[in-house]
């Protein structure tokens, strides 16, 4: 069956960064664009971007360039993010989601990332 | 940037009830929409994509249509799973757009 299986929590310190992992399993890695997708504590959710695997083009919310770079391991079947510069503002559970049938077909547990002094 | 503009923000409802929450697009974004279902303990799931399609193992009392802008998500006959939050979700064109969420509460 699909699993995407994400990275644990992170705590870090303002100014720094951090980059959180998508294990995705039971499908062809390189066939499904993988979004990553954001949610502040007791808010609703915001798409940050995605990626496709197969050619690894990208493609970003305005809002998020220059604070998330997505990447991909096709020998390990892995999205990344990285999230750069962290202020409060940044702490969040971020998601990642893949295809079927269909974008965000299959989800990730989610990454809480906490960034504190 | 496409709204989308989830309507109500919380909906308090009984066991059995009938209920529909509904996402209306800014723009035309088509069939291009899903339903996403989250349980307190932060899990997603998808219910509904491309406006209307079940996803597998989803229980048929979920539906999804259209009517115009307006996206609908019905719940034919409320079970105790189903209060949890609900989102719509556009990706017609991005950045893609979510709905502000519909919070159902157990009367």
């Amino acid at each position: 069956q699909v699993q995407l299986q994400q990275s644990g929590p992170e705590l870090v310190k303002p100014g720094a960064s951090v980059r959180i992992s998508c294990k995705a399993s039971g499908y062809t890695f390189t066939s499904y664009y993988i979004h990553w997708v954001k949610q502040r504590p007791g808010q609703g959710l915001e798409w940050i971007g995605w990626i496709y695997p197969g050619n690894v083009n990208t493609k970003y919310n305005e809002k998020f360039k220059g604070k998330a770079t997505l990447t991909a391991d096709k020998s390990s079947s892995t999205a990344y993010m990285q999230l750069s510069s962290l202020t409060s503002e940044d702490s969040a559970v971020y998601f990642c989601a893949s295809g079927g049938k269909g974008p965000f077909a299959y989800w990730g547990q989610g990454t809480l990332v906490t960034v504190s002094a | 940037d496409i709204q989308m503009t989830q309507s109500p923000s919380s909906l308090s409802a009984s066991l059995g009830e009938r209920v529909s929450l509904t996402c209306r697009a800014s723009q035309d974004i088509g069939s291009s929409l899903n339903w996403l279902q989250q349980e307190p303990d932060g899990t997603i799931k998808r219910l509904i994509y491309a406006t209307s399609s079940l996803d597998s193992g989803v229980p048929k009392r979920f539906s999804g249509s259209r009517s115009g802008s307006d996206y609908s998500l019905t719940i034919s006959s409320l079970e105790s799973e189903d209060f949890v939050d609900y989102y719509c979700l556009q990706y017609a064109s991005s950045p893609l757009t979510f709905g502000a969420g519909t919070k159902l509460e157990l009367k």
